[in-house]
């Protein structure tokens, strides 16, 4: 059975903390790929990254950074100085190759308070 | 910047009245995708369409919901009689291919109330 959790209900910070949302999954293949999607309170769903089983560089885009370790299953996305924009409802997603869903987390929830 | 659309934004409707959520995936895209979202829970994928059959569906995706391709531009959820359980943000979703490295754009969304 393919899985995602997400810990972290909520988290709540400070403009400039830096913060880590916790992405942990499950999944029997040996390819799959790792999704992280932002959703603001306008509500649409918006695309971070994406990683394959097979990479397991870490990435810096900006102010996100995402820390991949196959090792524990654990795909975690993180925000250095953390600002009111970011606001939002973070979501992790699992897509297996053999089929076409993906499978998100429960998601969480980041406000950031100036 | 191609995307995929979503009418309406809002559909309000009574219980045990048919909807149709519709969608107009991007123009290149071969894979289209229904997903939904209860309020403040997370995003549950409904079924995948590919040349104008179903790919894969979950169980949430029971006989009251359909999905059709009417023409070469939209792409449509039904749900026939529906419940104040049906009650979500629908997402739309396309892509070029299967498989992860293509990735799923969302549409904005279509938030249903059943009442």
């Amino acid at each position: 059975a393919q899985k995602v959790t997400q810990a972290q209900t909520e988290i709540s910070v400070v403009e400039k903390e830096d913060v880590t949302l916790d992405c942990v999954y499950e999944t029997r293949d040996t390819t799959y790929y790792l999704f992280w999607y932002k959703q603001p309170p306008s509500g649409e769903l918006v695309f971070l990254i994406r990683r394959n089983s097979f990479d397991e560089q870490n990435e810096i885009s900006g102010r996100y950074s995402w820390n991949f370790q196959k090792s524990t299953s654990s795909f975690n996305f993180t925000i250095t100085a953390s600002q009111v924009v970011d606001s939002a409802v973070y979501f992790c997603a699992l897509y297996n190759q053999a089929g076409t869903a993906l499978i998100f987390g429960k998601g969480t929830t980041l406000s950031v308070s100036s | 910047e191609p995307e995929v659309t979503q009418t309406p934004s809002h559909q309000v409707t009574q219980m045990g009245q048919e909807v149709i959520l519709r969608c107009v995936p991007i123009s290149n895209h071969l894979y289209f995708y229904w997903y939904r979202q209860i309020l403040g829970q997370k995003v549950e994928f409904l079924v995948s369409f590919y040349n104008n059959e179903i790919s894969e569906k979950s169980e949430i995706f029971d006989d009251q919901f359909s999905v059709e391709r009417p023409d070469g531009s939209n792409f449509t959820l039904k749900i026939r009689s529906t419940k104040l359980e049906d009650s979500a943000m629908y997402f739309c979703a396309s892509s070029e291919s299967s498989g992860g490295y293509y990735e799923q754009y969302f549409g904005p969304g279509t938030r249903l109330t059943v009442t």
